[in-house]
């Protein structure tokens, strides 16, 4: 079956050091690949996306990148984070069929100070 | 452009009554939609889609929704709620129209049942 893996759990990070957020799917190739931010609770906002290996769509111009070096692997990073920056992280995987649901991972809460 | 809308913001229900939490959505095309639930501090869980098909969708933990295609709807239901129940619920559809194959969610509407 198919795991998805986000680490960490949480972080405490201070205004301007770099953040590094990685995400693993096993059991499953080719996946879509998803970054999105929570905040307060509420709403996702889509970051970023990939269909593929070093391919990234980028949803909203901030100070915020993602890679994805490997087929299953998912990374988010930051230079110099803001304040703003803080929230829940949520990746997610699907399948490539319009009819695949989206499977995420646990959540990583990040605040910066 | 693809959007859904989830027009409580909360939603109280007693134990043991049934509950709905609204969903509508705006496609062009035919509609992927999907209802996921969270937990505090978890991520989304998936509960059911609908594709294509029968318009009554049967899916995790007793939940199911209804689709309604001449009221542009997909409500989740449950004929008995439960505690355990309390939680964030999401309705999202998929844009299969612009080859992108995203997710656009819901704001989100908060369950609490009471005991």
């Amino acid at each position: 079956s198919q795991t998805i893996h986000q680490w960490p759990a949480t972080l405490v990070q201070p205004v301007g050091s770099p953040l590094s957020l990685e995400c693993t799917v096993e059991g499953t190739s080719n996946p879509n690949l998803y970054w999105y931010r929570q905040a307060a609770g509420r709403g996702l906002q889509l970051l970023f996306y990939s269909v593929g290996i070093g391919q990234i769509s980028s949803e909203v111009p901030q100070n915020l990148s993602a890679s994805r070096p490997q087929d299953r692997q998912f990374i988010l990073s930051s230079k110099k984070l803001l304040l703003s920056d803080s929230g829940f992280y949520l990746c997610a995987w699907s399948g490539q069929g319009a009819n695949s649901p989206l499977h995420f991972g646990n959540g990583t809460r990040l605040t910066v100070t | 452009a693809q959007s859904v809308a989830q027009p409580e913001d909360q939603v109280n229900v007693a134990e043991g009554n049934p509950l709905t939490v609204k969903c509508t959505y705006s496609v062009s095309g035919n509609p992927y939609l999907f209802w996921y639930v969270q937990y505090p501090n978890r991520g989304l869980q998936f509960l059911l889609k609908y594709i294509t098909g029968d318009n009554l969708v049967k899916g995790s933990y007793g939940f199911e929704a209804e689709f309604n295609k001449s009221q542009t709807s997909f409500h989740l239901k449950k004929p008995s709620a439960l505690v355990s129940d309390s939680a964030l619920y999401f309705c999202a559809v998929r844009d299969v129209t612009s080859g992108t194959y995203k997710y656009i969610f819901g704001t989100g509407t908060r369950l609490k049942v009471l005991a």
